[in-house]
């Protein structure tokens, strides 16, 4: 079975700081991990993917994500926040056939300027 | 990637009558799926449709409330029958490509 936990169901940044969402995911099989941002009366679009290989992923936006299996997390980050990035983003992961997905609840970010 | 796009982007409906939201997609898949995002919460996956098949649906979801259509590989259509306001949600098609989900844009729907 495959689960996903967001911790923070909202947060707050000040622009120009960082951002660091969490994501930890449980997972039977070797998993592959996403983050999905979703702005505004919009739907969800792919930041960036975790599959095989180099476990640091970089999304669009300046987004990167790091695959940390011991820690079983694949934790959001953005070195410097910008009043755009202010969204809902989900975490979700999935088995390798990329049937099924399990997203998470969801992390509602503001940027305050 | 993925081109997918939905109709209508967003309707009020009356309790009681049913909309069909169509899904139309730039390039033929086998798997096209259907969630529904209720205010304030994350996705919830109704059902996934293969063509030529019909549809499978998740627990909690049945045929009768959420007919699907599957006429070809680049297109699908949802219908919410005898709607209450309880359904009142975003309904978002997706189709998977290279492991990858990709969503539409979604259907913003009131039911009063």
């Amino acid at each position: 079975a495959q689960s996903v936990t967001q911790l923070g169901s909202h947060v707050s940044v000040s622009e120009g700081a960082l951002v660091l969402l969490r994501c930890n995911y449980s997972s039977s099989v070797p998993p592959y991990l996403f983050w999905y941002v979703q702005y505004p009366n919009q739907g969800l679009q792919l930041l960036l993917k975790y599959t095989t290989g180099a476990t640091l992923v970089k999304g669009i936006n300046g987004f990167e994500a790091e695959f940390k299996k011991s820690e079983t997390s694949f934790h959001l980050t953005k070195p410097s926040a910008h009043m755009s990035d202010a969204a809902e983003y989900f975490c979700a992961v999935s088995s390798n056939t990329g049937n099924q997905f399990y997203f998470g609840t969801g992390t509602s970010l503001t940027v305050i300027p | 990637s993925a081109v997918i796009s939905q109709k209508p982007s967003r309707d009020i409906c009356q309790r009681g009558t049913s909309l069909t939201i169509q899904c139309q997609v730039d390039s033929q898949v086998t798997m096209m799926f259907w969630y529904r995002q209720q205010p304030g919460q994350s996705l919830t996956l109704i059902a996934t449709a293969n063509q030529g098949s019909e549809a499978t649906y998740e627990s909690g979801f049945v045929i009768d409330k959420f007919p699907i259509s599957r006429p070809n590989l680049t297109f699908s259509t949802l219908t919410v029958s005898n709607m209450s306001p309880e359904d009142s949600s975003i309904y978002l098609c997706s189709v998977e490509r290279r492991d990858t989900q990709y969503f539409g844009p979604g259907t913003r729907l009131t039911v009063l």
